[in-house]
């Protein structure tokens, strides 16, 4: 069973350029979190998505970025006209379905980054 | 709001001693808390969970923690470093209020010195 995989693994953009980060989860899950790492600290919290829907986007910057997580395919972290500020790792995780109720936690399984460089 | 205080930025200690990385947390509902460990350019792995079952929270690689409500602590610690160990370690809570996000603290770095 493979794990959570994201692509690129390092991505590079220009300022003013887009980027777009992808996320498949893991076999069988149908949640997934979008978190951002920048240098020195730890992991903010961006976006959480189900199939086709946004759940919780408390995180996500109002201007430049979005997310998807279509019924087909990966999720993906859109993030448009990317300034220097941008530059940092992306974490995407994913989890089962919840089995327990709203007010369960289910793991979350990390994969390894994209780390964005905005020149 | 919930959030978590790592006390150390950075810690280094000998192989072979005892490894100690401080967590405390404050949380208004009855917390899940965790620890997980990124090695270099790596993604991240769960080491432990606690989720209100026994406050002595085994994890993998020899670590294990403690919760104390009393002292609203989560301390990671090991009896014995290996060099294997040298990586960023974040503890995190998640609130039971709102479990789709988990807050993380800012990481512990630990050295292991030969």
């Amino acid at each position: 069973n493979a794990g959570v995989m994201q692509n690129p693994r390092h991505l590079v953009r220009r300022r003013g350029q887009e980027a777009r980060l992808r996320c498949s989860p893991m076999k069988g899950h149908s949640h997934v979190y979008w978190y951002r790492q920048l240098p020195e600290e730890g992991l903010k919290f961006m976006v959480y998505l189900q199939k086709e829907n946004i759940i919780d986007e408390s995180g996500m910057p109002k201007e430049r970025f979005s997310a998807e997580f279509p019924k087909e395919g990966p999720s993906i972290l859109r993030i448009q006209q990317v300034v220097r500020g941008d530059s940092a790792a992306y974490f995407c995780a994913s989890s089962p379905p919840r089995a327990g109720g709203r007010s369960s936690y289910n793991e979350q399984f990390f994969g390894p980054g994209t780390r964005l460089t905005v020149l | 709001a919930q959030s978590v205080t790592q006390l150390d930025s950075h810690v280094s200690v000998s192989e072979g001693t005892p490894v100690l990385l401080r967590c405390n947390y404050s949380s208004s509902y009855s917390p899940s808390l965790f620890w997980y460990v990124q090695h270099p350019n790596k993604g991240l792995q769960l080491l432990l969970k606690y989720t209100s079952a026994a406050t002595l929270v085994k994890g993998i690689n020899g670590f294990e923690a403690e919760f104390k409500k009393s002292e609203t602590s989560f301390h990671l610690t090991k009896p014995s470093a290996h060099m294997s160990d040298a990586a960023e370690y974040f503890c995190v809570v998640s609130d039971s209020s709102s479990a789709s996000k988990i807050i993380f603290g800012s990481g512990t770095r630990l050295s292991i010195r030969p």
